[in-house]
């Protein structure tokens, strides 16, 4: 089982909304991410755990917040967006970097989101 | 600063025919590198890693190729198929690290 599946698939959401985005693997990864990609560009890595410790935050504004409640759990809780937030939001996972020489990322589908 | 870079936005290719893809890298550390294909409003899909120990690896169709000295990786599908109609990402990581950068992006369109 390669997958890393990501829910919802599509969110609109307005500037005052809570929501969040949810991700799961059962590959048995140890570590998981969260990108961003806009139209044309390449993915941005957000956040990063290991060991559901949070590992990487990359300067990411508070209003994205990261959570790790079990080794396959990820999720993004979503809190007063602005539209310029609106992209889609990949969830991967790979193998623990510190002990293995490789390691893959393994991607989900994304979430596409709009905010209003 | 970008990191990681594919300097052809774009490339077509006949069916049938070898497609290359180019990747660019500025950071020595990096010791690590994937190819990724990506559809719209879907996840990248993996297609095929190299280490640094190496200069070529192959899978199937798709074999990347490593220059160290020249920092500069590529990536050839032969043949080129209409199904890979598709972008395609280069990514760059050190080793014992969890951070993977990516590259601009080519879009690949083979014409059948």
């Amino acid at each position: 089982d390669t997958e890393v599946t990501q829910t919802p698939k599509h969110l609109v959401m307005g500037m005052t909304n809570k929501k969040s985005l949810k991700c799961e693997q059962h590959m048995g990864h140890r570590a998981m991410y969260w990108y961003k990609q806009k139209a044309k560009k390449p993915p941005e890595l957000m956040f990063v755990y290991s060991y559901e410790k949070l590992s990487i935050n990359e300067s990411v504004p508070s209003r994205f917040s990261p959570e790790c409640p079990n080794s396959s759990l990820l999720n993004l809780h979503l809190h007063a967006l602005q539209p310029e937030d609106s992209a889609l939001y990949l969830c991967a996972s790979s193998q623990d970097r510190a002990t293995s020489y490789t390691g893959e990322l393994f991607f989900g589908e994304g979430s596409r989101l709009t905010v209003l | 600063d970008q990191q990681v870079k594919q300097n052809s936005p774009s490339l077509s290719v006949q069916e049938g025919r070898i497609s290359i893809l180019n990747c660019d890298y500025t950071n020595s550390m990096f010791d690590y590198f994937l190819w990724y294909k990506k559809y719209p409003a879907e996840g990248p899909t993996f297609l095929i890693s190299i280490s640094s120990i190496k200069d070529k690896n192959e899978d199937g169709r798709f074999t990347v190729f490593l220059n160290k000295s020249a920092k500069h990786l590529s990536l050839h599908i032969v043949p080129s198929q209409p199904g890979d109609s598709a972008v395609y990402f280069c990514a760059a990581s050190t080793s014992g690290t969890y951070k993977y950068i990516f590259g601009t992006g080519t879009r690949l369109k083979v014409l059948a």
